[in-house]
């Protein structure tokens, strides 16, 4: 089982709507948790961290289940601007973390 | 808002040569890391440094490769004879703490070897 896995995608969404990813992850030790979105042949950027009782920020929302070992992503009322790839990073230990492949989001017009 | 900054943005190289690749972490932040991205394919761990030393390092970080924080700013990436393989993007990150606390990135570097 890969470390951290998600749904590669694409995820062709219309404008407005609402779109969810998930992520597994196979370390039960993890410890922190976040969503960072990647736009073509740039560098990660921080999107939020994820809170074991769920956190929001505007129009995203991130879900933590320890015991499934997964997280999630919520976006709502999509933007072409959204249009990214989504990465779920998963922090094992204090001096490693793990990538998953990330999801491709295409929102359209 | 303070950034991690990275030279060279590209780097073109024959493959067997020595190539060194620089970051300028946040800084008041006291952990590093070098991660690679091959063209299409995931982020990928190298290594972690903290305290002057290397605290993680992954499989990908073989005798090649060398990390180095020459002074109190330079946290540097060595590839000491590099192949066509190694040809991706290399990206540099700091955290202020360990373990919870996110990773800020610099833009990268574009390595190509010939």
């Amino acid at each position: 089982r890969k470390e951290v896995e998600q749904d590669p995608g694409p995820f062709n969404v219309p404008e407005g709507a609402t779109v969810a990813f998930n992520c597994t992850y196979s370390n039960s030790a993890s410890q922190s948790f976040f969503w960072y979105r990647q736009d073509c042949r740039k560098e990660p950027k921080l999107l939020m961290s994820v809170y074991s009782s769920g956190n929001e920020d505007g129009r995203f929302t991130a879900q933590l289940n320890r015991a499934s070992q997964y997280i999630s992503l919520l976006i709502r009322d999509s933007k072409l601007s959204d249009s990214a790839t989504y990465l779920c990073v998963v922090g094992s230990g204090t001096y490693k973390y793990i990538f998953g492949t990330g999801t491709r989001l295409k929102v359209l017009a | 808002e303070p950034e991690v900054t990275q030279t060279p943005s590209h780097q073109v190289t024959q493959m067997g040569q020595e190539v060194i690749l620089r970051c300028v972490p946040i800084s008041n932040h006291l952990y590093f890391y070098w991660y690679r991205q091959i063209l299409g394919q995931k982020v990928e761990f190298l290594v972690s440094f903290y305290n002057n030393e290397i605290s993680e390092k992954s499989e990908i970080f073989d005798d090649q490769f060398s990390v180095e924080r020459p002074d109190g700013s330079n946290f540097t990436l060595k590839i000491r004879s590099t192949k066509l393989e190694d040809s991706a993007m290399y990206f540099c990150a700091s955290t202020g703490g360990a373990g919870n606390q996110p990773q800020h990135f610099g833009d990268g570097t574009r390595l190509s070897i010939l």
